[in-house]
């Protein structure tokens, strides 16, 4: 059974860059994509990036692109996003999830991470 | 981006009701629609691929249809632990978007 766990800090200052890290466990990362999907307070699921596991391909949300950035680490089974300069607007459920080789549908998800930015 | 309605936004129903939803696609996605339950403070969790394909481990009393831009998601007799909010989702190109989803409740 594939298990994933987001990891990262809670609270946030406005401007600074968010950090989360997905640990892929039951399974290993390689010869899937990998995606990161966030949820604001009360407001519908938001895709913000995906990878594939050798790093070969990425895809950002344009609506965040030029702030983010998805990488991949297959000697820890695990996966990063970096977001600059953050603002309130950030605050959400980051979640972590597998995508899946069947329609790109999104299979397996971590159990999320919350985060605030607040000054 | 591909928009993605769903409708109703909220419904109340009882254990033993036939719950039917729909999501509505600004453009065709083919059959590449997908729906997931989504329970407070938990994550999403995939029920339906492909428009009308049961996820492993998903009971039959879910199903889907649909396609281009009109899907249905039916819950044959609703049972109490599928009170829940329930989220469509396309992946037919980049940005993959969500509806904003039906939160369904208890009569």
């Amino acid at each position: 059974q594939v298990q994933l766990q987001e990891s990262g800090p809670g609270l946030m200052k406005p401007s600074e860059t968010l950090s989360l890290t997905c640990a892929v466990s039951g399974d290993s990362i390689s010869g899937y994509y990998w995606t990161w999907i966030r949820q604001p307070p009360g407001k519908r699921l938001e895709w913000i990036a995906y990878i594939y596991y050798s790093g070969i391909n990425t895809n950002y949300n344009p609506s965040l692109k030029s702030r983010v950035t998805i990488t991949v680490d297959t000697s820890k089974n695990q996966f990063s996003l970096k977001l600059k300069s953050v603002t309130a607007a950030d605050t959400a459920v980051y979640y972590c999830a597998r995508v899946s080789l069947s329609d790109s549908n999104l299979d397996y998800w971590g159990p999320g991470i919350m985060v605030t930015v607040s000054s | 981006d591909i928009q993605m309605t769903q409708s109703p936004s909220s419904l109340s129903a009882s254990v033993g009701d036939r719950v039917t939803i729909t999501c509505r696609a600004s453009q065709s996605v083919i059959t590449y629609l997908n729906w997931y339950q989504q329970k407070p403070g938990k994550a999403p969790n995939l029920l339906i691929y492909g428009a009308f394909n049961l996820q492993s481990g998903v009971p039959p009393r879910f199903s889907g249809s649909g396609s281009e831009t009109d899907f249905t998601l039916t819950i044959s007799s609703l049972q109490p632990e599928d009170f829940a909010t329930y989220y469509c989702q396309h992946s037919y190109t980049t940005p993959w978007t969500f509806g904003q989803g039906t939160k369904v409740d208890m009569k």
